[in-house]
């Protein structure tokens, strides 16, 4: 039980597919992001769900749709992908608010999702 | 921008032996955090240990401990009494201290730690 799980664990999907990511978050958070992984590449933030106000990273293409519909559900929706789309994404939850930078991010296990 | 660099790809160590992994950032803030996750094969990354740039003492947690350098923006990860559950890619982060970061940590590359038992 990681307190921040996300389904599905893997996805193979065509570029033409319609698929969503799903992440839920058991530890009471009020901030939720969705990482990038890629091989060789630092983690690359592409949303955050902050005191329920939505902070977008201008480099992420409009083919990934975040969904926030509460403080611990956070979706992914993915339409038209690239093979180059192809990567693990992370899910994550944190306390957020004043006198709280410090507060870790919380993890799952991440998506590991295959565009051919 | 922030940025973070790992500049040791990869790492070896003899179980039971120390090892540090090397971590330096650039900012110009003076108010900022600083972490170090690892991710085993599972992919779930967990927090190692973590450092307020405020305090000057090093973090330490059971048989991980940081030599934090700032004046010189340097954050290492010193792993003691290697043991082979600690094989793992480890990533270094940092998160700035203002309000507008909405908490976003600045990951580096990483550094994967292979244990020879």
């Amino acid at each position: 039980e990681t307190g921040v799980t996300q389904t599905p664990r893997h996805l193979v999907m065509g570029m033409t597919n319609k698929k969503s990511l799903k992440c839920e978050q058991h530890l009471g958070h009020n901030a939720m992001y969705w990482y990038k992984q890629s091989a060789k590449k630092p983690l690359e933030l592409m949303f955050v769900y902050s005191l329920e106000e939505r902070v977008e990273n201008n480099s992420v293409p409009s083919r990934f749709s975040p969904e926030c519909p509460n403080s611990s559900h956070l979706f992914l929706h993915l339409h038209t992908l690239q093979p180059e789309d192809s990567a693990l994404y992370l899910c994550a939850s944190s306390q957020a608010g004043l006198g709280l930078h410090n507060s870790p991010l919380h993890f799952g296990n991440g998506t590991r999702l295959t565009v051919t | 921008a922030q940025t973070v660099t790992q500049s040791q790809p990869e790492m070896s160590v003899q179980e039971a032996e120390t090892v540090t992994l090397s971590c330096t950032y650039d900012t110009s803030e003076s108010d900022y955090y600083l972490f170090w996750y690892k991710q085993p094969p599972s992919r779930q990354m967990i927090l190692v240990i973590r450092q307020e740039a405020y305090k000057q003492q090093n973090a330490t947690e059971n048989r991980f401990s940081v030599n934090f350098q700032k004046a010189a923006k340097s954050f290492s990860l010193k792993i003691s009494d290697s043991q082979l559950g600690d094989a793992a890619m480890y990533f270094c982060a940092y998160r700035s201290g203002d309000g507008g970061s909405q908490g976003n940590l600045i990951f580096g590359k990483g550094t994967k730690l292979s244990v020879k038992p």
